[in-house]
């Protein structure tokens, strides 16, 4: 089955600094990679996804970008905000009837 | 439109019991994915109900089990916990053909 791995596992970072986080996946019949955000005892809200046949998709402050040959693909938030801190996961799929998480970064923004 | 609700908010149990969870989809959805999500961990997949059928499993048990209502609405069983049963469960729900899927607030069940 799929393995998807998440790093770093948390990630401190100044406001106003940019912030990276990566995935790897190992199925390459994966085709669906969405990033959800969870804040302390809510549900995870999807706050970005892209599809295999994108490499790069762009909402305002975040960006998410994919490489199929290499399998891995990166969360990328600029001018961090203290509202940003949270855990985030990202996530695999293929064909929608399975989807396969990381173990999430915590991500902590300084004010 | 309504969101994705769940049902009840926290539940304990002892080794051994039985527990149903519920899941009402939000409108329009007629799919819902069930999801473990033990402290500090990522949520881990159990399976996929389409239009009444399961639609893809993850590696459970097959202790674990669903169901899923013409209204689209699901349950969650588990037969015979485990302390390792102690978890965040969410369920998730989308429409048809599109991937985006929208999480419920989740179930927090302790086995004792």
């Amino acid at each position: 089955g799929e393995n998807v791995e998440q790093h770093p596992s948390t990630l401190s970072v100044q406001e106003g600094d940019s912030a990276v986080i990566k995935c790897t996946y190992s199925d390459s019949a994966s085709n669906y990679f969405p990033w959800y955000k969870q804040e302390l005892g809510k549900r995870p809200q999807l706050i970005i996804d892209i599809r295999s046949n994108v490499g790069e998709k762009k909402d305002q402050r975040i960006a998410v970008t994919l490489n199929k040959t290499a399998k891995h693909f990166s969360l990328h938030i600029t001018e961090t905000q203290p509202e940003d801190s949270a855990v985030y996961f990202c996530a695999a799929s293929s064909n929608f009837n399975k989807f396969y998480f990381g173990s999430g970064t915590k991500l902590n923004v300084k004010p | 439109e309504t969101g994705v609700t769940q049902s009840p908010t926290h539940l304990i149990k002892t080794r051994g019991q039985q527990v149903t969870l519920r899941c009402s989809s939000q409108s329009g959805h007629n799919t819902v994915s069930w999801y473990q999500q033990a402290l500090g961990q990522g949520p881990q997949f159990i399976f996929q109900y389409y239009r009444e059928e399961e639609n893809g499993r993850g590696n459970f048990p097959p202790r674990f089990s669903g169901l899923q209502f013409p209204n689209y609405s699901s349950e969650l069983n588990v037969n015979a916990l485990e302390l390792d049963d102690s978890a965040l469960y969410l369920c998730a729900s989308s429409r048809d053909s599109e991937y985006t899927q929208y999480f419920g607030p989740g179930t927090r069940l302790t086995v004792l």
